[in-house]
């Protein structure tokens, strides 16, 4: 398996812009996750879905923000318009809950930067 | 409700001597806990999990963490450091079987002297 994919690697854009972040979660996991890590307020759970149905979204920043799972192998998070505030690492995680084994499966993250 | 507090914000150890990275937990279940680690630019790597099986964990690259419930501790040890340890690392907690709801700690930097 070649894990939880997300792309794009680095994102540079110019505030006001809309961003879509990419995650493609490892096959036959049914939980995926958004968090946002930045130096002041460290890993953040954004939102977390379970059977592509999003559970829990209180970690969402604002209105700005917005995410989606239209099925099983995919997951985008948005952010519409972007500001230099929202400029971090943003990863997504997988894991098979339910399994006494789970365990949590990042990918290697989005460090978006917003000028 | 749960939580997970690491001890210390930064470590630094010499090469070839022990690591010890604390973590004390809060959790009203029994909770399943985690290590992880993340080299810098990289994602978070699982290093070891504890999820009601033996108490004594052995992760990958010669780490292992101990759960005591007593202590409501889950530290993070390896007899001898590597150069290549240098990373932050995260303890985390989750409660009962669900993957749905976790904590992380805040991370400790770990930092190898040659």
């Amino acid at each position: 398996d070649a894990g939880v994919i997300q792309s794009p690697r680095h994102e540079v854009t110019e505030m006001g812009q809309e961003v879509t972040l990419r995650c493609k979660p490892i096959s036959g996991h049914n939980s995926l996750f958004w968090y946002r890590q930045t130096m002041m307020r460290g890993l953040e759970l954004l939102i977390y879905f379970n059977n592509n149905v999003p559970i829990d979204d209180s970690g969402m920043p604002e209105d700005r923000f917005s995410a989606k799972m239209p099925n099983a192998s995919f997951s985008t998070l948005k952010i519409q318009p972007s500001e230099p505030r929202d400029s971090a690492v943003y990863f997504c995680a997988s894991s098979f809950e339910g399994s006494p084994d789970y365990g949590y499966t990042f990918g290697s993250g989005t460090r978006l930067t917003v000028v | 409700a749960q939580s997970v507090t690491q001890l210390d914000s930064h470590v630094s150890v010499s090469e070839g001597t022990p690591v010890l990275l604390r973590c004390n937990y809060s959790s009203s279940y029994s909770p399943s806990l985690f290590w992880y680690v993340q080299h810098p630019n990289k994602g978070l790597q699982l290093l070891l999990k504890y999820t009601s099986a033996a108490t004594l964990v052995k992760g990958i690259n010669g780490f292992e963490a101990e759960f005591k419930k007593s202590e409501t501790s889950f530290h993070l040890t390896k007899p001898s450091a590597h150069m290549s340890d240098a990373a932050e690392y995260f303890c985390v907690v989750s409660e009962g079987s669900s993957a749905s709801k976790i904590i992380f700690g805040s991370g400790t930097r770990l930092s190898i002297r040659p």
